[in-house]
């Protein structure tokens, strides 16, 4: 298996674009998180799946915000209207879900930039 | 609630010496536990992981933990730092049967020549 993969690797993007980060889980994986690394906060959980539906999305921060997962195979993470405050490092990973006595995996996370 | 605290946000050793991240976590439950380390520019990867059997685990590049109960704690070891070893490392908590990973914030390992 490849892995989680995550698409894209970098956006740069001006303020009040749309920006759709892309995550294709590995196979047979019910279990989705999306996470937000910045200096500052560090490692957030955003928002987590469990077979395609959302279990808790209280670490969106705002509802300019938004993730879908439309089947097994595929989660988005949208931000409408993007912002500076934005720029961080996006990573989604998922896990085989419950009763799975092993680790979550992760992608190789989106940078994204907002100016 | 499940919780995850890694004592030291920054640590900084010699080339050649002990390297010791410290992690306690809280748990109702008995935890799986892991330690995850981050290079630069690059995602979390898996160094090693408790889940049952054996309190003494080790993982890939010489790192090794031990899960003990009675301090709720899983430090992380590793007896001769390397140049290579510098990197984010974070400690996680999944209560058994579940799903949800916690992580603690982070601990950066720095290593002087």
């Amino acid at each position: 298996d490849a892995g989680v993969i995550q698409s894209p690797r970098h956006e740069v993007t001006e303020m009040g674009q749309e920006v759709t980060l892309r995550c294709k889980p590995i196979s047979g994986h019910n279990s989705l998180f999306w996470y937000r690394q910045t200096m500052m906060r560090g490692l957030e959980l955003l928002i987590y799946f469990n077979n395609n539906v959302p279990i808790d999305d209280s670490g969106m921060p705002e509802d300019r915000f938004s993730a879908k997962m439309p089947n097994a195979s595929f989660s988005t993470l949208k931000i409408q209207p993007s912002e500076p405050r934005d720029s961080a490092v996006y990573f989604c990973a998922t896990h085989p879900g419950q009763g799975g006595n092993t680790e979550a995996f992760f992608g190789q996370g989106t940078r994204l930039t907002v100016v | 609630a499940q919780s995850v605290t890694q004592l030291g946000s920054h640590v900084s050793v010699s080339e050649g010496a002990l390297v010791l991240l410290r992690c306690n976590y809280s748990s109702s439950v008995p935890p799986y536990l892991f330690w995850y380390v981050q290079y630069p520019n690059q995602g979390l990867q898996l160094l090693l992981k408790y889940t049952t059997g054996a309190t003494l685990v080790k993982g890939i590049n010489g790192f090794e933990a031990e899960f003990k109960k009675s301090e709720t704690s899983f430090h992380l070891t590793k007896p001769s730092a390397h140049m290579s070893d510098a990197a984010e490392y974070f400690c996680a908590v999944i209560n058994t049967g579940g799903f949800k990973t916690i992580f603690g914030a982070g601990t950066r390992l720095f290593v002087k020549a």
